[in-house]
């Protein structure tokens, strides 16, 4: 069945960076773009891009364009969320879904930045 | 950047309708989709675009729109459809944007 399966939890400093993991299985890995989505702890959902793993196309959110890099390996039907110059704000988990609808969501991978 | 608002809360009573409202202007010319997520666990994607609800959705689930508004109405409210919802859409330069979310209590 369609999985998504993402890298286990983080714990960073301010000003570093991290790579998040999105590993897809169950479906074809070009067909269906991947969402990046953040929540803070006790807040809403946060929307940060999208990759089209059968292309070249991504789109980030305007606050974060400087900061993320969205990318991929088809080769490990893998795609990757890099956020960088981290900050106590972006402490979050961190969520990939497929498709333009978000049909299937990965399990979430807690972000936690603190000196 | 475009902006949905959705009702902080909602209440229903066992067995009876809610209607859950999310406006902004970018649903002028995009559908919505509507997530649900319940306490510790990722979001569910219950409804999508014109009439669409995925396998494995309860068809008590339905969803509808018109003019600056999407609506979520769940008909015969369950225990289990307690929980947090999200509206989503895109606007014209290929963003997405999440609802401020709704919380549904069943009383």
């Amino acid at each position: 069945q369609v999985q998504l399966l993402q890298s286990g939890s983080e714990m960073k400093k301010p000003g570093a960076s991290v790579k998040v993991s999105c590993k897809a299985l169950g479906y074809s890995f070009t067909g269906y773009y991947i969402h990046w989505v953040r929540q803070v702890p006790g807040q809403g959902l946060e929307w940060m891009g999208i990759i089209n793993p059968g292309g070249q196309a991504t789109v980030v959110a305007p606050k974060l364009q400087d900061r993320v890099s969205l990318t991929k390996d088809v080769s490990t039907s893998t795609v990757y969320m890099e956020l960088t110059n981290l900050a106590s704000e972006d402490t979050a988990v961190y969520y990939c879904a497929r498709g333009q609808w978000g049909d299937s969501w990965g399990q979430g991978t807690l972000v936690t930045v603190s000196s | 950047s475009s902006e949905l608002t959705q009702d902080p809360a909602v209440s229903v009573a066992l067995g009876q309708t809610a209607r859950i409202t999310c406006q902004g202007d970018s649903l002028r010319s995009y559908y919505a989709a509507w997530y649900q997520q319940r306490p510790g666990q990722a979001p569910v994607l219950v409804f999508y675009g014109k009439d669409n609800r995925p396998s494995g959705i309860p068809d008590r689930f339905s969803g509808s729109g018109s003019d600056n508004t999407a609506s979520l109405t769940i008909t015969g409210a369950q225990a289990e459809d307690e929980a947090d919802y999200y509206c989503n859409s895109r606007d014209g330069n290929g963003h997405y944007v999440f609802g401020t979310g709704t919380k549904v209590t069943v009383l």
